[in-house]
């Protein structure tokens, strides 16, 4: 069972501030995603990642930088959070051969206020 | 513009009863349709994928359909439990591997009720 962690689960911070989310999966997936879910959307990709040190760019990414440091690991930066980015954020992973599946994190709940 | 719809957006239905979910898609090309369930604040947990071009699937209590000439997917939950409460979202993928795109439907919010 693929294994995807996220932290943390909830946070709230303010407007302008400086937030990081962080994704771990163990499962040597090469792939790594970043979603927002929002009421009424389906989730849409912000950022995503094929392995460390490379950074894809999603359908959403304005106001979203990431970072891939380890196979293991892909971090969501907010440098200058505002509160239209007041979200549920899912982490996923997969495996380039996997047919496409999916391994979907908890989720991150984020209040900006 | 939307790519994947789902109907209805919520539903309730009484424990022990049966209810169909509806997927519509517009996604070329359309490799493969997935089901997942969400529970309230979770992630997504997949139930079932389907392939063919005219493709059935079963997972217990948990059957689905898929027609790629009208793009169109049913889920079918059969003998409803409480724990089936809630959101059924739908994905398209676009290829069959991790270069592809996935399409995600906004949900149906399924309360089950005693």
């Amino acid at each position: 069972e693929a294994a995807v962690t996220q932290s943390p689960r909830n946070k709230v911070t303010v407007t302008g501030g400086n937030v990081t989310l962080s994704c771990r999966q163990t499962n040597s997936h090469n792939y790594m995603y970043w979603y927002r879910q929002d009421t009424g959307h389906g989730l849409r990709l912000i950022h995503y990642s094929y392995g460390a040190g490379n950074l894809q760019i999603g359908d959403v990414p304005d106001g979203y930088k990431a970072t891939r440091t380890t196979q293991e690991d892909f971090f969501l930066l907010l440098e200058l959070a505002s509160p239209s980015q007041t979200s549920l954020y899912f982490c996923a992973s997969s495996d380039v051969t996997g047919a496409g599946e999916q391994y979907f994190g908890p989720g991150t709940r984020l209040t900006v206020l | 513009k939307t790519q994947v719809e789902q109907s209805p957006q919520s539903l309730v239905v009484r424990q022990g009863e049966n209810c169909v979910l509806q997927c519509n898609y517009s996604v070329t090309p359309d490799n493969h349709l997935r089901w997942f369930k969400q529970d309230t604040g979770k992630g997504l947990v997949s139930l079932t994928v389907l392939v063919d071009q005219k493709d059935k699937t079963s997972n217990g209590r948990y059957s689905a359909t898929l027609d790629k000439d009208a793009k169109h997917s049913t889920l079918h939950i059969t003998a409803t439990l409480l724990d089936d409460t809630a959101t059924y979202i739908c994905v398209v993928g676009d290829r069959g591997s991790a270069l592809g795109r996935l399409h995600f439907g906004a949900g149906t919010q399924l309360i089950v009720i005693p």
